[in-house]
């Protein structure tokens, strides 16, 4: 059974603290994505990576980094947590070149106050 | 310009009637695919249908059930026989062919009534 995981559930933090969301995938797919979840916004992409070592900019990549140092893992990092980043947070994976799904972690549920 | 539009922010549907979801897509790709998720309240993105640009049956899954309409870019969700469970949001997206990113709709919020 595929299976991408995430750290949190739900995670509560305060303004100005490095933040860090793991995403872990057993499925040895090349692609991985961070969402953001809003109400009434959809799913935003932050960052996608389609390899090891290798990322790309998403859609609302300010005030986000990320790190993907071995295939099955990839980490969103808030540098200073800001109240305008309470969201949830999706991580996703998929192979490349097909017009595949993604699969979803459960989420994160992220609180900076 | 969006390129995955769903027009309906929210429904109301009877338990046991059918249910369409609309979602009209934009993109100037011959090859592309198109996804249906539904997330329930307990946040996690559940995959229910696919359709290939180059499919010409409507794909189907159980209850689930997608209109393709390849000249007006619509890829409507039904759901036939609704039940109380198909309360959530549901999400319509397009994967174009040369890229491995997914574009995603704002989304339908359903209620079911009992």
């Amino acid at each position: 059974d595929v299976k991408v995981t995430q750290s949190s559930r739900y995670l509560v933090k305060r303004t100005g603290e490095k933040v860090f969301l793991e995403c872990v995938q057993d499925m040895d797919h090349e692609n991985m994505f961070w969402y953001r979840q809003d109400p009434g916004l959809g799913l935003r992409l932050i960052y996608f990576s389609y390899d090891v070592k290798m990322k790309e900019k998403g859609d609302i990549p300010e005030g986000y980094s990320v790190s993907r140092e071995k295939k099955e893992r990839f980490s969103l990092i808030l540098e200073s947590a800001s109240t305008n980043q309470t969201s949830m947070y999706l991580c996703a994976s998929s192979p490349p070149g097909t017009l595949s799904e993604q699969y979803f972690g459960p989420g994160t549920r992220l609180t900076v106050t | 310009a969006q390129k995955i539009t769903q027009t309906q922010p929210g429904m109301f549907v009877q338990e046991k009637e059918a249910v369409t979801l609309d979602c009209t897509y934009d993109t100037s790709d011959q090859s592309y695919g198109l996804f249906w998720y539904k997330q329930p309240s307990s946040g996690e993105m559940i995959f229910l249908i696919y359709q290939g640009s180059y499919d010409e049956q409507n794909a189907t899954e159980g209850r689930y059930s997608l209109n393709f309409q390849k000249a007006r870019k619509s890829a409507n969700l039904v759901i036939s026989a609704s039940q109380l469970g198909d309360s959530a949001m549901y999400f319509c997206a397009m994967r174009e062919g040369r890229d491995d990113k997914i574009i995603f709709g704002k989304g339908t919020r359903l209620h079911i009534l009992p």
